[in-house]
Formats: structure tokens, sequence, C-alpha cells
């Protein structure tokens, strides 16, 4: 199993450019969720998707949207892009409904730098 | 969710076990401890987690006091591999397909050779 990956691993926008973050896990959970992680700081929660064809905002939603295509790819765009969105951006999943525990398996991460 | 208080950095010498303090003196009864790690530029990776009972896996121990306030994890024999930044997240637990995790800025264990 490949696990939770992620593409691309580096992006160079421009501000004012749009470009979408893919998504994809082969484990079959229902749970997916993108976060971004600034330098120092500890990750924080974009938006989450707790079932196929849900999506909800998590701590720090403005400037992103996502789309949950089906159960195993999860997108994050970001339709015009700011310096303020330089970050590294991870995606997880996690089983799910009906999984108590629940923990969250991690991707590799994106390295976006906006000009 | 609880706050979690952790030092912000920790040496240990290779070999020896390496014991990561955090404080949750906040914490509900119904509020998981789970720890979790990220190696440098990489994802972070799922460790354990624990109620009020002790608990063992394959890669740590964690205690948890018995006034649930505080807990520790152990590593027992710490590896080089084992350098990265440790984080402890309380949450309920649920089985809803929501939960999210709260990040801190964690803990940075340093291992010694």
């Amino acid at each position: 199993n490949a696990g939770v990956t992620q593409t691309p691993k580096f992006q160079v926008l421009k501000t004012g450019q749009s470009m979408t973050l893919q998504c994809a896990q082969d484990m079959n959970h229902n749970s997916m969720y993108w976060y971004r992680q600034d330098p120092g700081m500890g990750l924080r929660l974009i938006y989450y998707s707790a079932s196929e064809g849900t999506t909800d905002k998590g701590e720090v939603p403005n400037g992103y949207n996502v789309s949950r295509l089906n159960k195993r790819e999860f997108s994050l765009r970001l339709e015009s892009a700011a310096p303020s969105q330089t970050s590294v951006y991870f995606c997880a999943s996690s089983p799910g409904r009906g999984r108590p525990y629940n923990e969250q398996f991690f991707g590799p991460g994106t390295r976006l730098t906006v000009l | 969710d609880a706050k979690t208080t952790q030092p912000t950095s920790m040496d240990c010498a290779e070999g020896r076990a390496a014991n990561l303090p955090c404080n949750h003196s906040t914490i509900s009864g119904n509020e998981y401890v789970y720890w979790y790690r990220q190696i440098h530029s990489q994802g972070p990776q799922y460790i354990i987690h624990g109620l009020k009972n002790n608990e063992t896996n394959e890669m740590a121990s964690l205690i948890i006091t018995e006034d649930r306030k505080s807990s520790t994890l152990i590593l027992p024999h710490a590896t080089l591999r084992d350098t990265a930044v440790y984080y402890c997240i309380v949450r309920p637990l649920s089985n809803f397909g929501n939960e999210k995790l709260t990040f801190g800025t964690g803990t940075r264990l340093t291992i010694i050779p």
C-alpha cells in the first residue's frame, strides 16, 4: 500500500495564480483532511471531509476550496494564491465513521511558495 | 479540546530511555491523550493513545497520571531515528469521522550519539 500520496511535492506560484493540490489514499478510509504548517509552527486544519460527499471548514479555511472527488481523493484548490499561503501542506486520512480511535495517517507534504 | 503544555526541546543520549512530559490539566473525562511525532520534512506519524490506563505498543509506552492531568511518553531505547518533534494532543473519542487534531508546537527531541 502506498498509504497517502500527494502531488506535487514542490510548487512555486506567483501571486494571483491558481492551483490544485492532489491527495489520494489507498486504505479505504472514510475521512480525509488538509492541514497547513508554517515554519516553526504546528499543523492547522484547513478543511476536512468526514465521508465521501461531505466537506467542512477547519481552523483556517479562508482562501481555499476543497473537493472530495471520490472516497480515495481529496483535492485542495487555491483560487488566487497569496504570499501568506506559502506553507507546507499535508493531507491525512483516517478510518472515520464507525472506527472510534481513528488515528490519522499523513502524506509526505507539498511545499508551496507564493512569490 | 483541552490545551496541552510541553517543553520546547529535550536531549537524550542514544540507547537511553527518552521521557517526554505533557501537561493537560483541563482534560475532560471523555478526552483521550494522543501522541504523534514529525520527523524533519515528513508528515506526522501516530505513536500511541490512551484514556487512563498505561499503554504500550511497539513504538512507545504512555504513562497517564491517576488524576489524568499529565502524561509521559516513553521511548525505551532511543535511536538517532527518533530525533523528531513530538506532539501531545488531547481530544474526545469519536466515531463521527470528524476527528480534528489540534497541534501545538510540540517538543523537539534530539537524540545525541
